[in-house]
């Protein structure tokens, strides 16, 4: 099965851009997404990107695909304490599969 | 528009007891998932259910019995509770199985404990 890989934790400080960073083995896959999870929530859509693209951006959120290296990237732009939650990368060939999820704390 | 529920919250049982999570969505959803969430290990697809009708093992379908009981509505039955199946449970639901738009919406999940 696909694996996806990402760092655990993040701390950054309000204000700053968060870079939240996950790494896949299948080539195959063809849509990436980045999920949100709230405290004691279910799972939010943050955004997708298809396998075709390289970029895309939505308000404070850009996501980077290098398919060469199997990379995928989340940048939160200003972050705030609202953004404090686990985000999950996630890849989908017949089914999605998601990373272990990295918890972001946004500090003042 | 609730989306998808999920009943119960919270759930304590001991070893051997049985058991059916509830779940329900009202997008008019063609697919129907149950997950569970364990501490550095992300969510793990225990089974999917593509159309009315029809189920599918996931990754990890060992102890674990699902009915999709109408359109709306997909249950998963632990017979034999054991403690390594304590857990946080989703349930999650889309249009269908295939495409980018299968945007997958969550259940706000069962926090199940086995002791």
């Amino acid at each position: 099965g696909e694996d996806v890989e990402q760092s655990l934790f993040l701390s950054v400080r309000e204000g700053d851009s968060s870079v939240i960073n996950c790494t896949y083995t299948d080539s195959s896959s063809t849509y990436l997404y980045w999920y949100k999870q709230e405290p004691g929530a279910g799972l939010q859509l943050l955004t997708y990107i298809f396998s075709n693209m390289d970029m895309k951006q939505d308000q404070r959120l850009t996501v980077l695909l290098n398919k060469k290296d199997k990379h995928l990237s989340l940048r939160i732009a200003d972050t705030q304490t609202g953004d404090s939650a686990i985000y999950f990368c996630a890849v989908k060939d017949y089914k999605l599969s998601f990373g272990a999820g990295t918890t972001v704390t946004v500090r003042a | 528009n609730a989306g998808v529920t999920q009943t119960p919250k919270f759930q304590v049982l001991k070893t051997g007891q049985s058991m059916t999570l509830q779940c329900a969505q009202d997008m008019n959803h063609n697919s129907m998932y149950w997950y569970r969430q364990d501490p550095g290990m992300g969510l793990r697809l225990i089974y999917y259910s593509a159309s009315e009708g029809t189920t599918d093992k996931g990754e990890v379908p060992n102890g674990y019995n699902v009915s999709r009981l109408n359109k709306r509505e997909f249950s998963l039955r632990l017979e034999s509770a054991a403690p390594s199946q304590t857990s946080v449970y989703f349930c999650a639901s889309s249009e269908s199985v295939a495409g980018a738009e299968n945007e997958q919406f969550f259940g706000p999940g069962t926090r199940l404990t086995v002791l």
